[in-house]
């Protein structure tokens, strides 16, 4: 099994509707980042949380919000989803106490018709 | 706020050629480096990670080596294979105002031939 899941894998959606993306990771770590990757735009950071109750905004969080319910679990909502969020989201853990590294899921693509 | 620059974008070459990929940073406190790969549609792929302390770090065709000073970093890749056909990106862990921070760059897409 893969140390940090992502689920689903892929979505297709409608303009308006809610989507919720879902993260969990049994590495332990305390730190988990929310990516969302575009073509020509490279990977750009939505949402970090250091550990359950510190949850911080990146570049380009409006439109998205964030829930860690646990420290294994870091789930990423689109209240009112659009077609310019269609894109390919990350989800990605690491523990900054011991190396840093930083370890990402396979990938979450969602369309927005 | 911390930039991270990759070059060149995109690269292409016959098997069996040595490359070198740069990766660039404007902010010199930076708490680790690290080097991906990523396949089409895949996921990132943690290949070196180098800390801050560090100058380099090697695995089997790969050397990554790591200078603070001049804010740079370089990723080696000896006789390259079509598999090793990929982006590779940077991202550099910010030490600054915003600990913990991530920052990566735009990648370099190789592609090897036979």
């Amino acid at each position: 099994d893969a140390d940090v899941t992502q689920t689903p894998r892929n979505r297709i959606t409608k303009t308006g509707k809610r989507i919720m993306l879902e993260c969990s990771q049994t590495k332990g770590h305390d730190r988990m980042y929310w990516y969302r990757q575009d073509p020509g735009l490279g990977l750009r950071l939505i949402y970090y949380s250091f550990d359950v109750k510190d949850i911080n905004k990146g570049e380009i969080s409006d439109g998205y919000s964030v829930s860690r319910q646990a420290q294994a679990k870091f789930s990423l909502s689109l209240e009112s989803a659009i077609p310019n969020q269609t894109a390919l989201y990350f989800c990605a853990t690491s523990d900054l106490s011991r190396t840093g590294e930083l370890f990402f899921g396979e990938g979450s693509r969602l369309t927005v018709l | 706020k911390q930039e991270v620059t990759q070059i060149p974008a995109a690269l292409s070459v016959p098997e069996g050629e040595n490359l070198v990929l740069n990766c660039s940073f404007t902010d010199s406190a930076i708490y680790n480096l690290q080097w991906f790969r990523q396949d089409p549609g895949k996921g990132l792929t943690s290949l070196l990670l180098i800390q801050s302390s560090q100058r380099e770090q090697t695995s089997g065709r790969l050397n990554a080596s790591l200078d603070k000073s001049s804010g740079r970093s370089t990723l080696y890749i000896a006789a390259s294979q079509p598999g090793d056909s990929a982006t590779y990106l940077c991202a550099v862990l910010d030490r600054g105002s915003t600990l913990g921070r991530l920052y990566f760059g735009r990648g370099t897409q190789l592609t090897v031939w036979p």
